[in-house]
């Protein structure tokens, strides 16, 4: 069964720093990653996904995460932070015949101080 | 292009009652799935529909049960609420590449 891991729950960072989320995962294959922002009282949005090919991949809003299937982690990360990016950060995990099921990470709540 | 819609945003219920969760989806996906979602356990999956006319149980069903009505539309029901069914319900969508939308969600309280 796939699982996934984020080991920080609530990670806090100042306006401008650089930042970095981190994922485990586990899965028997090349997985499909993704990554999912959740604003106070709002549904989820992706802020990006790998599915194959180049291990470093870019979403919206300037993040990025790198796939590293030697360390079964997909890290999403930021060069500067700003306070809109305070949020929660769900990764998630899907492959196979799961019919697109993804499995979520317990999250971590970022904090932004100004 | 509303994307993924539910109703109600908002619900408390007493413990025995009954509801159904409404999910309707504009995007023509064929996919579509219930979670819940609590504080420190990230989102678990209910129910899921991989295609219409069909439905099967995620990691948490017990307590629910579902309609997929047509291609747009999946509803969720609780036939006799409980207090530990208290939480945050989304509905989400799917096209092939496992790449979900999600709706608003809908915040369910159970006295």
């Amino acid at each position: 069964a796939q699982s996934v891991t984020q080991p920080d729950i609530h990670i806090t960072v100042s306006e401008g720093a650089s930042l970095e989320l981190r994922c485990n995962y586990s899965y028997g294959a090349t997985p499909y990653l993704f990554w999912y922002v959740q604003s106070p009282g709002q549904g989820l949005q992706l802020l990006l996904k790998y599915f194959s090919g180049d291990t470093l991949v870019q979403g919206i809003k300037g993040f990025e995460a790198e796939f590293k299937r030697s360390q079964s982690s997909f890290n999403l990360r930021k060069p500067s932070v700003h306070w809109s990016d305070a949020a929660e950060y769900f990764c998630a995990v899907a492959g196979g015949t799961s019919y697109g099921k993804l499995t979520f990470g317990q999250g971590t709540i970022l904090t932004v101080h100004p | 292009n509303a994307g993924v819609t539910q109703t109600p945003k908002f619900q408390v219920l007493k413990t025995g009652q009954s509801m159904t969760l409404q999910c309707a989806q504009d995007m023509n996906h064929n996919s579509m799935y219930w979670y819940r979602q609590d504080p420190g356990m990230g989102l678990r999956l209910i129910y899921y529909s991989a295609s219409e006319g069909t439905t099967d149980k995620g990691e948490v069903p017990n307590g629910y049960n579902v309609s997929r009505l047509n291609k747009r539309e999946f509803s969720l029901r609780l036939e006799s609420a409980a207090p530990s069914q208290t939480s945050v319900y989304f509905c989400a969508s799917t096209e092939g590449a496992y790449e979900q939308y999600f709706g608003p969600g809908t915040r369910l309280t159970v006295t």
